[in-house]
Parts: C-alpha cells; structure tokens; sequence
C-alpha cells in the first residue's frame, strides 16, 4: 500500500501564483522528499526535510513538516510555466533503506 | 556523463513471453530500485538491491525476477506470471541510506 496521499490530486493556476501541495502519511519517518516528474519521465529529486525539521527553503520552494498531523506541504512561489509537471512526496521510514511514494498532485501552470 | 541508463525506451511483450529491461548506473551507488507507475498513480517498489548478489522484494514482486551481479547493472525480468504487465517502468539508485533517488528515463512496457 502506498504510504503518502497527495492533496489535490491536480492543480492549474496562472504564472506568477503560488501552487501549495500537501501529503499526508501514515506511519513515522525517518524523512520525507520530494520529486518532481516531467510526462514521461524519470523522477527529479526536489528536497528533503528530516524527521525532526519543521521547515525547509530551496530556491523558490518550501516544504513544511507536520510529525504530529503526519502530513507536509510543498509551496512552490512564483510560479512559472516550465513548473507544469507531476509532483510526488515520498517517505523514508526508520532504517531509511526504502522510500514510498504517494499518489502525486499534476500541477499545470498556464501562462 | 553520470547517471543512471535504462533501455530500451519502448518495449512490447507477446503472451507468455518473458521480456527483460536493463538498467545500469555509473554513479557507484550501492543501492538500485525497480519501481512501476500505472497512468495516474504514484510509484510502486518492485525490487530493490542494497549491494551486490543480494535483494528484497518490495511491495509488488509477483511476476518479476532482478539480478545484482555486478554493482552497475540491476536488470529486471517481466515473467510471463504477471499477467497486466502494461506500465511504466522506472530504475533508481541511492547511495546506501535513502536521502536522495537518482532515476532513469524509464522503460514503457507494453503486451502486444
């Protein structure tokens, strides 16, 4: 079974807007990444938050971590046209050995 | 250029047909992972290898065989006993703890 859900399932908004993602998760984790996946691609790595993190910063992205609601959040700011694509939170658990994949939000972003 | 190759792109399999993708890395990773997403779905673990000559089966096994005979190469089998092979095929390597996958371009397998 999969172990994260993503919310929405899809998403379209302007160029310049902001696009915000959520997971949700099912058991405790050691940490939790995410992927972006262009059609008919192979997966990108985005960033990771640990366990113990609340908030991360990359370039135009945040990800919250919420251990307590078992969930998190990817913001992307300003969004642009070449952001269109499908993203996936993926969750390691305790030895960190494996990762499982949620379900993906397909965001486009219109121009 | 270092990465991760899986071949080829595009694949058909006849009936009772067994049909193998490759997947090498050269980014000396330990471990590799085979992984299937269906139309609209997220990412489901075949197999996976942390070193060489050893594996575990993931969530989805039935049906498919993998290899790990040297460190570069983790090649996958579809067997004729997966009976809806028709998917999208994704390779993947990390170093030995999972912080960051590493994909291939995938491989779409489909039954003629």
């Amino acid at each position: 079974s999969q172990q994260g859900e993503e919310d929405p399932q899809a998403l379209s908004i302007q160029e310049g807007e902001n696009a915000t993602m959520n997971c949700s998760y099912k058991t405790s984790i050691n940490n939790l990444q995410w992927y972006r996946q262009n059609s008919g691609r192979g997966l990108v790595h985005l960033i990771l938050i640990r366990s113990n993190e609340r908030e991360k910063h990359s370039g135009r992205l945040r990800v919250t971590l919420d251990t307590s609601k078992k969930s998190s959040s990817l913001l992307i700011t300003a969004s642009r046209a070449a952001d269109t694509a499908s993203y996936f939170c993926a969750t390691a658990g305790g030895s960190a050995r494996q990762l499982t994949f949620g379900s993906g939000t397909q965001l486009t972003v219109l121009p | 250029d270092g990465g991760i190759t899986q071949s080829p792109k595009y694949l058909f399999r006849k009936e009772g047909q067994n049909v193998t993708l490759s997947c090498e890395q050269n980014l000396n990773h330990d471990a590799m992972y085979w992984y299937r997403q269906d139309p609209g779905q997220g990412l489901r673990l075949i197999y996976y290898s942390q070193i060489v000559n050893d594996f575990q089966k993931g969530d989805i096994a039935e049906g498919y065989s993998v290899s790990r005979e040297k460190k570069e190469s983790f090649p996958l089998t579809v067997t004729s006993a997966q009976k809806n092979p028709t998917a999208f095929y994704l390779c993947a390597s990390s170093p030995d703890r999972v912080e960051k996958l590493f994909f291939g371009s995938g491989t779409q397998l489909s039954v003629l």
